[in-house]
Order: structure tokens, then sequence, then C-alpha cells
């Protein structure tokens, strides 16, 4: 079974330093990795994945997210943080399975204090 | 290009009343997802669409739901009866691979709120 572990409920940042959201899997075989926001009142939205190759993913309004795989973590980055990043952050993971839902953590709601 | 739509963003029913949620996913996208995310718990599985086919129900938590996805194109989620504890918001992601590779990215609606009172 795959699991996804989001060990933050809350992080708080102060505006312009730089953020980190962490996230641990567990998967059977070569895992995908996906992060998604969502902010208030609308739907989850796409920021990144990792496939395959370089271990730094870059994604959407400036994140990024480091694969690591002898620490099974796909922690998400920002290099200075934006009021506007302020949301609610979810990770998830998919097998090379015959599976093709996502399991996803519980969620990180990152607070950017202006 | 239109997102995937959710129908209604709202619904509050008393339980053991039926409710029909409505899914519309991005044009020509094959692959359509239900999951639902209870109490602000993780975002759980329901069940995966490859165009009018179930491919994947495993998470479907019992015989009160009843999903379909009529011609390929927009799906319908029934909750009958409703329990309390189906409150929750419902997404529908939908993502275009015929066949849904691993790499595939799911584009996620807006969701439903549904409570149950």
């Amino acid at each position: 079974a795959q699991s996804v572990a989001q060990p933050e409920d809350q992080v708080n940042v102060a505006e312009g330093n730089p953020l980190t959201v962490k996230c641990t899997y567990s998967v059977s075989g070569n895992p995908y990795l996906f992060w998604y926001v969502q902010y208030p009142n609308r739907g989850l939205q796409f920021l990144l994945k990792y496939i395959t190759g370089d271990n730094l993913v870059k994604g959407s309004y400036g994140f990024e997210a480091e694969f690591n795989k002898s620490q099974t973590s796909f922690h998400l980055k920002k290099p200075s943080a934006l009021v506007s990043d302020s949301a609610l952050y979810f990770c998830a993971v998919r097998g090379s399975g015959s599976a093709r839902q996502l399991t996803f953590g519980s969620g990180t709601q990152l607070t950017v204090l202006p | 290009e239109a997102g995937v739509t959710q129908f209604p963003s709202h619904s509050v029913i008393e339980k053991g009343q039926t409710v029909t949620l409505r899914c519309d996913p991005i044009s020509g996208h094959d692959n359509l997802y239900w999951y639902r995310r209870v109490m602000g718990k993780e975002i759980k599985f329901l069940l995966h669409f490859v165009k009018e086919s179930k491919q994947d129900e495993s998470g479907m938590p019992n015989n009160r739901f009843l999903a379909e996805r009529t011609g390929g194109t927009y799906s319908t989620l029934k909750v009958q009866p409703a329990e309390l504890e189906d409150s929750g918001v419902y997404f529908c992601a939908s993502s275009q691979d015929g066949w849904g590779g691993p790499a595939d990215t799911q584009y996620f609606g807006p969701g439903t709120r549904l409570t149950v009172l």
C-alpha cells in the first residue's frame, strides 16, 4: 500500500523568507510524486510533479520540489515567500503499478505573514 | 480551455435524502476520477473511469454510492440514502492519457461541499 505523510499541519513563514513544506512517502516501485495547492474556496491546482530524472523539479508560481530517494522525501520549497502563497498544500503519490489513483497526505496549511 | 467543473458547489440535505453530484471533465480527457475529503482529513480516492467504463471502484465506501459516466463525457455521483458520515468535499479530476499512465497529471475541479444534517 502507498502512503504520504505531511508531518506539519501548519507552517508559518515571514514574507520574503524561504519556505519549506515537508512530505515523505511510501510506495512500491518507482514513485510518481505531485504537489497540489488549494486556495480558499477554490479547487486543487496542480503545482508540479516528479516522474524521473533531475531530482529538483520546478513548477508554477516559483515553487520547486526536491526528490530524495534515500530519505523517501519530496519537500516543496520556494526561495522567497509571498503573502499570496498562503494556502493549503497537498502532497500526493502514485506508484508504477496498475492503480491510477493518487494517494494524498493530510495537507499543510501555509501562512505567509506580512 | 475550460477546466473541470462541478455542480453544485454546495449541497445541504437531511439524513436519508438523495443527492446527485455532477462533474464535467476537461474536454477530450478520457480519465475521470472521484475523490472526497471528509472532516479535514486526507483526500481519499473513490473511483476511476476510463471513458464510460469503471476502471477501479475500490475506494467506494458502500453500495449507497453510485457513479455513472454516460457516453464517456460527464459523470454523476449519487448518494442514496445519505448518512451523516457522508459529509465532506467531493472532488472530481480528469486526465488526458488514454490509459491513465502513472505520470499523467490529474486536473481537479473546485469540489462540491456536501453537508448531511
